[in-house]
C-alpha cells in the first residue's frame, strides 16, 4: 500500500523568510514524488518531481525538495517566501507500475507581508 | 498551447438532478484522468482513459457516475442522480506518456466545483 502524509494543513510565514512544507510517504516500490501548487481558481501546477535521479530536486520559482529514503521524506523548501507563493501545495506519490497516484491532503501556505 | 480546460467552473444542483462535467485535455494527450476532492479531504483518483478506452475506473464511487471519452478527445463525467455526498471539486488531468505513467507529468485543469443541495 502507498500513502502520503502532509504533516501541516496550514503554514504561515513572513515574506522573505524560509518556507518548509513537510511530506512523508510510504511505498512498497521505488517511488516517484511530485510537488504541485494550486493557486485560487487555477489548476494544479507541477513545481518539481523526483524520479530516482538526483535526490535534491530543483523546481520552478525557487523551490526545491530533497528525497530522503532513510526518512521516507520529500520536504519542499524555499529560502525566501514571496507573496505570490501563497497557495495550496500538494505532495503526490507514484509507486509505478499500474498503481494510481496518491495525493497528500494539501498544505495551505500563507505569506504575511 | 492551451491547457486543460473544464466546464463548468461551478455547478449548483439539487439532490436527484443530473449534472455533466466536461474536460478538454491538451491536444495530443492520450491519457485523461478524473479526480475528485471532497471538502477537507485529499484528492482521489476516479478513473483513467487511454484514448477512448477506460484503462482504470477503480476509483469511481458507484454506478451513478458515468465517464465517457468518445473519439479520444474530450471527456464527460455524468452524475445521475446526484447525492449530497457528491459535492466537491472535480479535477481533470491529461498526460502525454503512452504508458500512462504519472512521472511524465499530468497537466491539471482548474476543476469544477460541484455543490449538491
Amino acid at each position: 500500500a502507498q500513502s502520503v502524509t502532509q504533516l501541516d494543513s496550514h503554514v504561515s510565514v513572513s515574506e522573505g523568510t524560509p518556507v518548509l512544507l513537510r511530506c512523508n510517504y510510504s511505498s512498497s516500490y521505488s517511488p516517484s514524488l511530485f510537488w504541485y501548487v494550486q493557486h485560487p481558481n487555477k489548476g494544479l501546477q507541477l513545481l518539481l518531481k523526483y524520479t530516482s535521479a538526483a535526490t535534491l530536486v530543483k523546481g520552478i520559482n525557487g523551490f526545491e525538495a530533497e528525497f530522503k529514503k532513510s526518512e521516507t521524506s520529500f520536504h519542499l523548501t524555499k529560502p525566501s517566501a514571496h507573496m505570490s507563493d501563497a497557495a495550496e501545495y500538494f505532495c503526490v506519490l507514484d509507486s509505478g507500475g499500474y498503481q494510481k497516484v496518491t495525493f497528500g491532503t494539501g498544505t495551505k501556505l500563507q505569506v504575511i507581508p | 498551447e492551451a491547457g486543460v480546460t473544464q466546464f463548468p467552473s461551478h455547478s449548483v444542483i439539487e439532490k436527484g438532478q443530473t449534472v455533466t462535467l466536461r474536460c478538454d485535455p491538451i491536444s495530443g494527450h492520450d491519457n485523461l484522468y478524473w479526480y475528485r476532492r471532497v471538502m477537507g479531504k485529499e484528492i482521489k483518483f476516479l478513473l483513467h482513459f487511454v484514448k477512448e478506452s477506460k484503462q482504470d475506473e477503480s476509483g469511481m464511487p458507484n454506478n451513478r457516475f458515468l465517464a465517457e471519452r468518445t473519439g479520444g478527445t474530450y471527456s464527460t463525467l455524468k452524475v445521475q442522480p446526484a447525492e449530497l455526498e457528491d459535492s466537491g471539486v472535480y479535477f481533470c488531468a491529461s498526460s502525454q506518456d503512452r504508458y500512462g505513467r504519472a512521472y511524465n507529468e499530468q497537466f491539471f485543469g482548474p476543476g469544477t466545483r460541484l455543490t449538491v443541495l
